[in-house]
């Protein structure tokens, strides 16, 4: 059974920081994976997928990395904003056929204005 | 983009009493649909798997008789929590996987249930 982990469970940084949000999965054969944000009381919006060919992927400020065969992926924001402020969720994707993701407790990302 | 959509957005209801929660895909057509519940602090869950047409698959240890899953069409799905109590009360949210684009899950807004 897929595990997922992620750290640190929060995050407060001043606004304008560099940043990176760190997940572990512990099944490395997946197909792709997934960061999400959720903003509080609100559904999942995608932010990046990476497939697991892949090495990273990249999408203005955010550039996430994957590497499949140790089980971590990271989610690396650049120059913080305040409106990044939310809960960031990191979910492997079990294979084709099923698609079905499983997803970490997240980290609550918090910028300071 | 691919829209999601859930309803109701937020119910309140009585013990004992069943709770139907809409998800549709606005623009696209979904021949899977997921549906996942998300206690407060913790995870998004995968309760179920809905495929178009097809019975749901129900993870281990979610109750198939009481959370009810109905795919009819391509556009909706339906969750009903039968004789719902307190321990149900979460946050229920729905994804989509866009037929020919089966890599990418659009989730919708998420439904706030809250049993007295």
């Amino acid at each position: 059974k897929q595990e997922v982990t992620q750290i640190p469970a929060a995050l407060s940084v001043p606004e304008g920081e560099n940043l990176v949000l760190n997940c572990s999965f512990t099944d490395s054969a997946i197909y792709n994976l997934q960061w999400f944000r959720q903003d509080p009381g609100k559904g999942l919006t995608s932010l990046l997928l990476i497939q697991s060919s892949q090495r990273e992927q990249t999408s203005g400020r955010l550039n996430a990395s994957l590497d499949k065969s140790s089980g971590r992926s990271t989610l690396y924001i650049a120059a913080s904003q305040p409106g990044d402020s939310a809960t960031y969720l990191c979910a492997p994707c079990r294979g084709a056929g099923s698609y079905q993701l499983t997803f970490g407790k997240g980290t609550k990302l918090s910028v300071i204005p | 983009g691919a829209v999601v959509s859930q309803h109701p957005s937020r119910v309140i209801c009585k013990s004992g009493t069943s709770v139907k929660i809409e998800c549709r895909s606005l623009d696209f057509q979904a021949t899977t649909m997921f549906w996942y519940r998300q206690f407060p602090k913790q995870s998004l869950m995968l309760m179920a798997t809905s495929n178009e047409g097809s019975k749901a698959t129900y993870e281990q240890g979610v109750e198939k008789d009481k959370f009810l899953i109905n795919h009819a069409s391509l556009t909706l799905s339906t969750l009903t929590v039968t004789s719902a109590h307190p321990e149900d009360s979460s946050f229920y949210i729905c994804s989509a996987i866009a037929s020919g684009l089966r890599e990418t899950q659009y989730f919708g807004p998420g439904t706030r249930l809250l049993v007295l």
